[in-house]
C-alpha cells in the first residue's frame, strides 16, 4: 500500500511569489491535515479536509489557503511569500475525520516539502 | 510562554538504558495526549496515545499523563540504535478535528 506522497519534495521560491503543494492520501483515506515545521516554531497546525471541505484552520494568515478535490487529494497554496515561510510543509492523511489516534484513526505522514523562500 | 514545553535536547543514552522524555503545558483543556516519533528526513509517525490522566504501555514504550500536574511522559525501555530520532509530544482538547499543539521535539541519540 503507498504512503502519503508529497510533490514537490524540495522548492525555491523567492519573496513575493506564490506556492502550490501538493498531497496524495493513502488510497481510501479521507481526511488530510497540512502542518508546517520550522526549527523557531515546531511543528504547528495549518488546516484539515474531509471529503473536499475544510473542517479547521489553524492560527495562520489568509495568505495560506487550500482545498481538496473529489478523488482526497489535497493542494495547498501559499500567496505572497515571506521569509518567514520557509519550512517543511507536511501532509497527514486518516481514513476519518477528527483527531489521529482516537478509536484506531491513525494518521501518516508524507516525507514533507521543503520549502526555501529567498 | 508556549502552550506545551518540551526540551530539544540533544538527548545521548547507550543502547540498553532507560530514556525518558517530557513535556509541560499551561492549557488545562487538553485532553488527548499523543507522542510521535520522527526520523531524519521523513515525517512524524504515532507512537502513543492516551486519553486524560493515566499510564499506557506498548512493548518497551510507557506514556505517563499527569493532569494534575500538567506534565507528560514518554519511557523507552532497553533502547535501541533504532530509536534514534526527534520525539514530539502533542495534545488536543478535541476529539473532533487535528488542531492540536506540538512540543518542540527531543532529539534523542542511543550509541551502541
Amino acid at each position: 500500500k503507498a504512503g502519503v506522497t508529497q510533490t514537490p519534495r524540495y522548492l525555491i521560491k523567492t519573496r513575493g511569489q506564490q506556492v502550490t503543494l501538493s498531497c496524495s492520501p493513502i488510497s481510501g483515506h479521507r481526511s488530510v491535515s497540512w502542518y508546517q515545521q520550522t526549527p523557531g516554531q515546531g511543528l504547528q497546525f495549518l488546516f484539515e479536509y474531509f471529503s473536499e471541505t475544510q473542517r479547521n484552520k489553524g492560527n495562520f494568515p489568509g495568505r495560506f489557503s487550500g482545498r481538496q478535490f473529489s478523488n482526497s487529494r489535497s493542494e495547498m497554496n501559499v500567496s505572497t511569500l515571506e521569509l518567514g515561510d520557509s519550512a517543511l510543509y507536511l501532509c497527514a492523511s486518516s481514513l476519518a475525520e477528527g483527531l489521529a489516534g482516537v478509536k484506531g484513526n491513525e494518521q501518516f505522514f508524507g516525507p514533507g516539502t521543503r520549502l526555501t523562500v529567498l | 510562554q508556549k502552550e506545551v514545553e518540551q526540551d530539544p535536547g540533544p538527548l545521548s543514552v547507550p543502547e540498553g538504558a532507560i530514556v525518558s522524555l517530557n513535556c509541560t503545558y499551561s492549557n488545562s483543556a487538553f485532553q488527548y495526549f499523543m507522542w510521535y516519533r520522527q526520523y531524519s528526513r521523513k515525517g512524524p509517525e504515532l507512537l502513543m496515545y492516551t486519553y486524560s490522566s493515566g499510564n499506557k504501555e506498548d512493548g518497551r514504550f510507557t506514556a505517563q499523563v499527569d493532569k494534575s500536574s500538567k506534565y507528560i511522559s514518554l519511557f523507552i525501555r532497553d533502547s535501541q540504535p533504532s530509536d534514534s530520532a526527534t520525539y514530539l509530544c502533542a495534545m488536543s482538547w478535541t476529539y473532533n478535528n487535528n488542531d492540536m499543539r506540538f512540543g518542540a521535539g527531543t532529539r534523542l541519540t542511543v550509541k551502541p
